[in-house]
């Protein structure tokens, strides 16, 4: 069974400041999702990593997959208000995905 | 190209009932998952359908069903109601399953009074 924690669980920031939240499996993903849901929404997928140590930026938000595949980190830059939501990077159990509890973004104007 | 469309997308039932929720996934799309999100229990996946065929299934009262046409458009169905089926249900479409990730629809919020 593989194990997923993200953290934090919740964070308020102001408008501006600089954040990171973390993604840590018990197991090595195959490929690893971030999603970012607002209230009242679906999930939207934001990047897909493959390779340990990859890194991809998508504009404000850089992805960090882990060298050993089974943790990554979402970075954002200069948050904005547009950024509140709830962080998700769901675990690969066969052919389901455990989602968690995710991190919940608050950015105050 | 239209994404994932989910009917309806708010609906209030009384405990006891069955409600049956529709779900179009993106064209080309042929797995077709499902899920239930509560404040306290985040997403929980229920089962993914594939090919008209139930490939997976998550750990929730057999209440709890769903089936999957032959144009990849799936229903899910939940019967004799309880308060604690109060939910977002979520569905989510993929070419062929998780790998490269899914997109998903608006939800059905489902209020059970």
């Amino acid at each position: 069974t593989q194990l997923l924690e993200q953290s934090p669980q919740f964070l308020s920031i102001q408008e501006g400041e600089n954040l990171t939240v973390y993604c840590n499996s018990s197991s090595v993903f195959s490929s690893l999702q971030w999603y970012r849901q607002e209230p009242g929404e679906g999930p939207v997928l934001l990047v897909t990593v493959v390779t340990g140590g990859e890194v991809k930026k998508l504009k404000r938000l850089t992805f960090q997959f882990g060298d050993a595949r089974k943790d990554s980190s979402l970075h954002i830059t200069a948050a904005q208000p547009g950024d509140t939501g709830l962080y998700l990077c769901p675990s690969n159990t066969g052919n389901q995905f455990y989602f968690g509890t995710g991190t919940s973004l608050t950015v105050i104007p | 190209k239209a994404g994932v469309t989910q009917t309806p997308r708010y609906l209030i039932k009384t405990r006891g009932q069955q409600v049956t929720l529709s779900c179009s996934p993106i064209s080309g799309h042929r797995s077709v998952s499902w899920y239930q999100q509560t404040p306290g229990q985040g997403l929980q996946f229920l089962f993914e359908y594939f090919s008209e065929t139930q490939r997976n299934k998550g750990n929730f009262p057999g209440r709890f069903s769903g089936r999957q046409f032959s144009n990849s458009r799936s229903e899910m169905n939940v019967s004799t109601l309880e308060l604690g089926d109060s939910a977002l249900y979520l569905c989510a479409s993929s070419l062929t399953g998780q790998s490269y990730g899914y997109t998903f629809g608006s939800g059905t919020r489902l209020t059970v009074v």
